[in-house]
């Protein structure tokens, strides 16, 4: 049968490296920006949030940049725990008709090895 | 405080047969959406509302997806006539959204197979 890690992009580390997750979106009017982690059976968990008027923004062990300028967005994570394995979204939201209406990358599957 | 519920977890219904998905936002949000999600893949846009007002439903597949909010709090998601194709995690999410581009918060979802 089909395997969901055949159709996302994988990235595997080891326990305590640091992990960068790529996201590249279509819509040059989005304005705001977010990411979720969602673990096997469950749903989305909002990690970082980031408007159109920065560029970078930093949580606890994560920080997101944002480039408009190539339409791209990372997630970094520091010191990368397995507890953080699972797949993560980038989603955008680009207002106007489409107010509340979130748009979701493809996902990343990110593996950490202890 | 509780999180977003939804009910059932899981559902399995034959060809034909209407089904009907709860969700249960956290209190005193104010908006409500609707995804779907398919194996493999990011969630998709179904339906939006603010308190009862449905403010999008441009994500709804066919006209046998119809969603309410009657009282601004709980939702149901009602399918019709399930086909096979409607077989995916339905997921619910809700955000306290004052204003345009706050976070959303997702229940579990409810994987519907569609036999």
């Amino acid at each position: 049968g089909e395997s969901v890690g055949l159709h996302l992009p994988t990235l595997s580390v080891q326990e305590g490296d640091n992990s960068i997750i790529n996201c590249a979106y279509s819509n040059s009017a989005s304005d705001y920006f977010i990411w979720y982690k969602q673990e096997s059976g469950k749903g989305p968990q909002f990690i970082i949030d980031i408007r159109s008027n920065m560029d970078k923004r930093q949580g606890q062990r994560v920080t997101v940049l944002l480039n408009k300028t190539v339409k791209h967005l990372s997630l970094q994570i520091a010191a990368t725990q397995p507890g953080d394995s699972a797949v993560y979204f980038c989603a955008d939201n680009a207002g106007g008709t489409s107010y509340g209406k979130l748009t979701f990358g493809q996902g990343t599957i990110l593996t950490v090895h202890p | 405080g509780a999180g977003v519920s939804q009910s059932p977890r899981y559902k399995v219904a034959k060809r034909g047969q209407d089904v009907a998905l709860r969700c249960d936002p956290i209190s005193g949000h104010v908006s409500l959406f609707w995804y779907q999600q398919a194996l493999g893949q990011g969630p998709e846009f179904l339906t939006y509302f603010q308190n009862e007002a449905q403010l999008d439903k441009s994500g709804l597949p066919s006209d046998r997806f119809f969603a309410e909010r009657p009282e601004g709090s709980v939702s149901t998601l009602k399918i019709q006539r399930t086909q096979q194709e409607d077989s995916a995690v339905y997921l619910c999410a809700s955000s306290l959204e004052l204003d345009r581009g706050r976070e959303q918060y997702f229940g579990p979802g409810t994987r519907l197979t569609v036999t």
